[in-house]
């Protein structure tokens, strides 16, 4: 079946750090793959996804690159803010789609000034 | 973007009750949603899909007597948990897709229940 695993947390980081989460899935088919990011209090919001080998997610500053030879999709961002202090989730629906996704455990990340 | 609320946020109640967690789209029509459950430092876990007026469909290993889903409207999906019991305490969380996106998955805030 379908897995996604991610790096554990929490991570700590000084605001401006280069961040990186890592993420790598196991699936058959070509599934989609997504970052989640939970803030305090809130429910989890889509913050990229990629639907295919070599496509890039990016948006507010973070990427992540669909890599199907190394079945991973790293998140990225150069300079983090204390904003960004969140639970990112990294996910995958397979090739049938229907939303149903499957979900890694979480990495927490907090950025300190 | 569009919202969906989870109520109550938390709740604890005593072994052998009952207690019904609600999931709302505000501002959206969402034909379908799905239930989550989420323990401590695992990952969410797709429980089951329910689709406006019709039984919901459970994954493997959920039990459907335990965990009764009805999604009646478009804009309300409820979870009861029966009988709860201590192992039942978790984070349950919803999510909604529907009429006004791409497909995109919306998801509420989370409903803790503890269960004494």
């Amino acid at each position: 079946g379908n897995s996604v695993t991610q790096m554990e947390g929490p991570v700590t980081l000084s605001e401006e750090a280069f961040l990186t989460i890592n993420c790598t899935y196991t699936a058959t088919g070509y599934p989609s793959l997504f970052w989640y990011v939970q803030y305090p209090g809130e429910g989890l919001q889509l913050l990229l996804k990629a639907t295919k080998a070599d496509d890039k997610g990016s948006n507010k500053g973070f990427e992540a690159t669909y890599r199907k030879e190394t079945t991973s999709f790293h998140l990225e961002k150069g300079s983090v803010q204390v904003s960004d202090s969140a639970v990112y989730f990294c996910a995958l629906s397979d090739t049938g789609g229907g939303n149903k996704l499957t979900f890694g455990t979480g990495t927490q990340l907090k950025v300190e000034l | 973007g569009a919202v969906v609320s989870q109520h109550p946020s938390w709740v604890i109640c005593k072994s052998g009750t009952s207690v019904k967690i609600e999931c709302r789209s505000l501002d959206f029509q969402a034909t379908t949603m799905f239930w989550y459950r989420q323990f401590p430092k695992q990952s969410l876990m797709l429980m089951a899909t329910s689709n406006e007026g019709s039984k919901a469909t459970y994954e493997q290993g959920v039990e459907k007597d335990k965990f009764l889903i009805n999604h009646a409207s478009l804009t309300l999906s409820t979870l009861t948990v029966t009988s709860a019991h201590p192992e039942d305490s978790s984070f349950y969380i919803c999510s909604a897709t529907g009429t006004r996106n791409t497909g995109e998955l919306f998801f509420g805030e989370g409903s803790r229940l503890t269960v004494l």
